[in-house]
């Protein structure tokens, strides 16, 4: 059993619509990392966070997807507008520091039809 | 540029035999080398990991892994296999570089066991 926590474990949406993923991230850990795997087992990272700040971001991210990790609250991450090309598993890293070991989530599964 | 190689996309092997994923990375710095696995419909699990000092690592479930920084290689080994051991095996780099820290994924190794 993971210890981080990932809501939905499966997620459909049209093209289009918004589509919003959560992770509670391990207890203690401040930094959490986003990453997209693709069913070509390719790892997109996406964005990450230390006590809520954003570390780094892709460029992809500044447009259509948007993400955050509120204090006493889950991290979230958002998909404006879904496209075809995002379906993928998004995972959901945490660690106790940057460059230590990740706990990753189970993933939550995006289908965009 | 930093890569992470694994050259065998799958690897079937008999229950009870013994096991080498190969795993070669690029990076000039000193390396922080990690396998996880992933079972079918799971996140990432973490097996092993290497910071520095002895390189031969332990892992869980009687995983071991090999680092060799003449060969730049960080090799997964298991003595006898079982048939629960079949996953998608990954090899990841993690860096700290200048625009922050970094993790590169290998594109896995689907091992399979026979019964």
């Amino acid at each position: 059993n993971s210890k981080v926590i990932q809501t939905p474990r499966y997620l459909v949406k049209g093209q289009g619509q918004k589509a919003k993923m959560r992770c509670i991230p391990e207890k203690g850990h401040p930094v959490v990392f986003w990453y997209q795997q693709n069913k070509n087992n390719e790892f997109k990272f996406l964005i990450n966070f230390q006590n809520q700040e954003v570390l780094q971001q892709i460029d992809m991210t500044e447009k259509r997807f948007s993400a955050e990790c509120p204090s006493n609250s889950p991290c979230s991450l958002e998909i404006q507008s879904s496209e075809a090309g995002d379906s993928a598993l998004y995972l959901c890293a945490s660690s106790l520091m940057p460059n230590s070991d990740y706990t990753f989530g189970s993933g939550t599964r995006l289908l965009v039809i | 540029a930093q890569s992470v190689t694994q050259p065998d996309a799958r690897v079937t092997v008999s229950e009870g035999a013994s096991l080498q994923l190969r795993c070669k990375y690029s990076y000039s710095g000193t390396p922080y080398l990690f396998w996880y696995v992933q079972y079918p419909r799971q996140g990432l699990q973490l097996l092993l990991k290497y910071y520095s000092g002895d390189p031969v690592v332990q892992g869980v479930n009687g995983f071991e892994a090999e680092f060799s920084k003449s060969n730049s290689s960080f090799h997964l080994r298991k003595a006898s296999v079982h048939w629960s051991d079949s996953a998608v095996y990954f090899c990841v780099l993690s860096f700290y570089g200048s625009s922050g820290n970094k993790l590169i994924f290998g594109i896995g190794t689907l091992l399979s066991v026979k019964p």
